[in-house]
């Protein structure tokens, strides 16, 4: 079993459109959680991390449910721009130095 | 802007020859990766190492090695290169946020084809 699972998608939505994307997480011991963004043939950046009582950033709200191991990541008024591969990130900690785990990344395409 | 640089961006290179592929950053940080990704794929983690003198294995078997001389260098180095090493290869490191976060920076790929 993988250690982070995501829908590949893709997601195709207009312009406006409020959309959404989950991942589980197979190790209930994980401790941090990420959304990184990949453009085409770009490297992975940063997003935005994921707390416990979820939080904000501008148009995107990121959520974790630790019970269930799933972690989400809401796009609201969708812009053209944000079309992208998203990527959820988890990191153990079963050591003091801490391991990241990718998931498979959910594709986003925004049409005019 | 991350300060993480990789070279070359593209390599072409026939089967059986050795090539290291560079990754240098400039921001201190002691946590540096190597990740592969085939297109549509997540990333694979190939190298890791936490500090000078210190490299570990990841999860995939790449044929590769590394070496951790200076804190900014992490070079990766494939003695005998084939085809099923085509990938695109990714350098990053990692700067501690506050609590248990991490950041990954990365750097803007190699793409390399073996042919």
């Amino acid at each position: 079993r993988k250690e982070v699972e995501q829908d590949p998608g893709p997601f195709n939505v207009p312009e406006g459109a409020t959309v959404a994307f989950n991942c589980t997480y197979s190790n209930s011991a994980s401790q941090s959680f990420f959304w990184y963004r990949q453009d085409c043939r770009k490297e992975p950046k940063l997003l935005m991390s994921v707390y416990s009582s979820g939080n904000e950033d501008g148009r995107f709200t990121a959520q974790l449910n630790r019970a269930s191991q799933y972690i989400s990541l809401l796009i609201r008024d969708s812009k053209l721009s944000d079309s992208a591969t998203y990527l959820c990130v988890v990191l153990d900690r079963g050591s003091t130095l801490g391991r990241l785990y990718f998931g498979r990344g959910t594709q986003l395409t925004v049409w005019p | 802007e991350a300060d993480i640089y990789q070279t070359p961006r593209y390599l072409v290179i026939g089967t059986g020859k050795k090539i290291t592929l560079e990754c240098s950053q400039t921001m201190g940080h002691d946590k540096m990766y190597w990740y592969q990704q085939d297109p549509g794929m997540e990333l694979h983690l190939i190298h890791y190492s936490y500090g000078v003198n210190s490299t570990e294995k990841g999860d995939l078997s790449s044929e590769s090695t590394v070496s951790r001389i200076r804190t900014e260098h992490f070079p990766l180095t494939l003695e005998s290169a084939r085809p099923s090493h085509t990938s695109q290869y990714l350098c990053a490191s990692s700067e501690r946020l506050q609590g248990t976060n991490e950041k990954l920076f990365f750097g803007s790929g190699t793409q390399l084809s073996v042919l």
